[in-house]
């Protein structure tokens, strides 16, 4: 079964800080991985895509990583700001869906704290 | 930001009405999507188009209907709305950016409450 798992469900840091979120995956055939960010009350917005010979993107103070092989991603975020209070949600694309099928993560809702 | 619009942005209304989610996009996507998602939740693809005359449903089994008369428009109706209808709508389009690979564009949501 297609699954995409995220860790932590919640995080809280202070303005400034550095912080790491988790994603699993098992979905099969790999296309790309995207790492989006949803405000609340807003639809999700793009911040990154990689394919499986991308292991590392960066997009500003955003940086993803995949390891294809353990079907692993990190989205790193350095020197945090108070917009950067979101939910961040791993989206994972399989290699066999002509309609561009997406598997969502339930998101890590991070809070930035001044 | 992506050039897809969703109204109303929020919704509250009495069990037992009809209502009509709208979602149009101007950037001549052919495929189109409706997501529902509760707080806290993954999104579930509820319908999905290819293109004009063309709709499927999706993952999570859905009441609601949805028609693609033409490309950019993309409407979403409950015919007779329920407490358990009450969540946040999302609409989507996508464009090919890859062999098999679809990037999405999301509108900004619909917030139904059914009371």
């Amino acid at each position: 079964k297609n699954q995409v798992e995220q860790s932590p469900q919640s995080l809280i840091i202070l303005e400034g800080k550095n912080c790491t979120l988790q994603c699993n995956y098992t979905v099969s055939p790999f296309s790309n991985l995207r790492w989006y960010k949803q405000d609340t009350g807003r639809g999700p917005v793009s911040l990154t895509i990689m394919t499986f010979s991308e292991n590392t993107k960066s997009n500003g103070r955003y940086t993803a990583t995949l390891d294809a092989d353990t079907k692993q991603s990190s989205l790193h975020i350095t020197a945090s700001q108070l917009s950067d209070s979101a939910s961040y949600i791993c989206v994972v694309s399989d290699r066999g869906s002509t309609l561009g099928r997406l598997y969502f993560g339930r998101g890590t809702q991070l809070t930035v704290w001044p | 930001e992506a050039d897809i619009y969703q109204t109303p942005r929020y919704l509250v209304i009495g069990t037992g009405k009809k209502i009509t989610l709208e979602c149009s996009q101007t950037m001549g996507h052919d495929k189109m999507y409706w997501y529902q998602q509760d707080p806290g939740m993954e999104l579930h693809l509820i319908h999905y188009s290819y293109g004009v005359n063309s709709t499927e449903k999706g993952d999570l089994s859905s009441e609601s209907t949805v028609s693609r008369i033409r490309t950019e428009h993309f409407p979403l109706t409950l015919e007779s709305a329920r407490p358990s209808h009450t969540s946040q709508y999302l609409c989507a389009s996508s464009v090919q950016s890859g062999h098999n690979s679809y990037e999405q564009y999301f509108g900004p949501g619909t917030r139904l409450t059914v009371t």
